[in-house]
């Protein structure tokens, strides 16, 4: 079956950068169609996108976080890094990995809080 | 970037009635291939959303068939026929015609 896990720092500081991994298994990004992409929530508020990346390396970014994102894909370790830059506490939130089929998000992480203060 | 609007954002629900969300984009969701890539995830408390509808109306596998979507263009909605329990939480729409993908602002569902 398909499962993915977020990993990467609970606790970053302003300005710093935050890199996150997710690991999955049970697919290959290396299939057509198949996509990983990064979804964030602020404690109690809605879902926002934040990046995708295809098993042919295209990839897309929010356009308002787009300067500060750079997502990449280890194909041969079964792994999507998302890296963003410049971290504020406006950032803190729970930031999901998930699994795409071309247009859908139809597995999803547990998730991990991710807490930006001094 | 398309704005998905959902109304309403609560809704209060008896056991064993029905509920209805209803999700407007800000331009239509057809995309170039004919295709309507609009989904409905559903977030229970303390946990990631999980996909139930996609492309309008199509259940995603293991969802139950009280869950149903309908809709087209600009306009679309989420039934659930006969709330249980289980579907207390908060309910997405999401769109995949056009990067960035966008969701809705979330419809909290409770029970009465």
């Amino acid at each position: 079956q398909i499962t993915l896990k977020e990993s990467g720092p609970t606790l970053v500081k302003p300005t710093q950068t935050l890199t996150l991994t997710c690991t999955f298994s049970g697919f290959s990004l290396s299939t057509s169609g198949v996509g990983v992409g990064w979804i964030r929530q602020p404690p109690g508020k809605a879902l926002e996108w934040l990046a995708l990346i295809y098993w042919d390396d295209d990839k897309r970014y929010s356009p308002s976080l787009k300067s500060r994102l750079t997502i990449t894909k280890d194909t041969s370790k079964n792994q999507v890094v998302l890296t963003m830059t410049n971290m504020d506490p406006v950032d803190t939130a729970t930031y999901y990995c998930a699994h795409s089929h071309w247009t859908l998000f139809d597995y999803w992480g547990q998730g991990t809080l991710v807490t930006v203060s001094s | 970037d398309i704005v998905m609007t959902q109304t309403p954002l609560s809704s209060p629900v008896t056991l064993g009635q029905p509920a209805s969300i209803s999700c407007r984009s800000s331009q239509s969701l057809v995309h170039s291939d004919g295709n309507t890539y609009l989904s409905w995830l559903q977030q229970r408390p303390g946990q990631p959303p999980r996909l139930l509808i996609y492309k309008i109306s199509n259940r995603f596998s293991g969802v139950p068939d009280r869950f149903s979507g309908s809709g087209a263009g600009t306009d679309f909605t989420l039934k659930i026929s006969r709330v249980e329990a289980e579907d207390v939480g908060v309910y997405y729409c999401m769109q995949a015609t056009q990067f960035p993908w966008t969701f809705g602002q979330g419809t909290k569902v409770e029970i009465k």
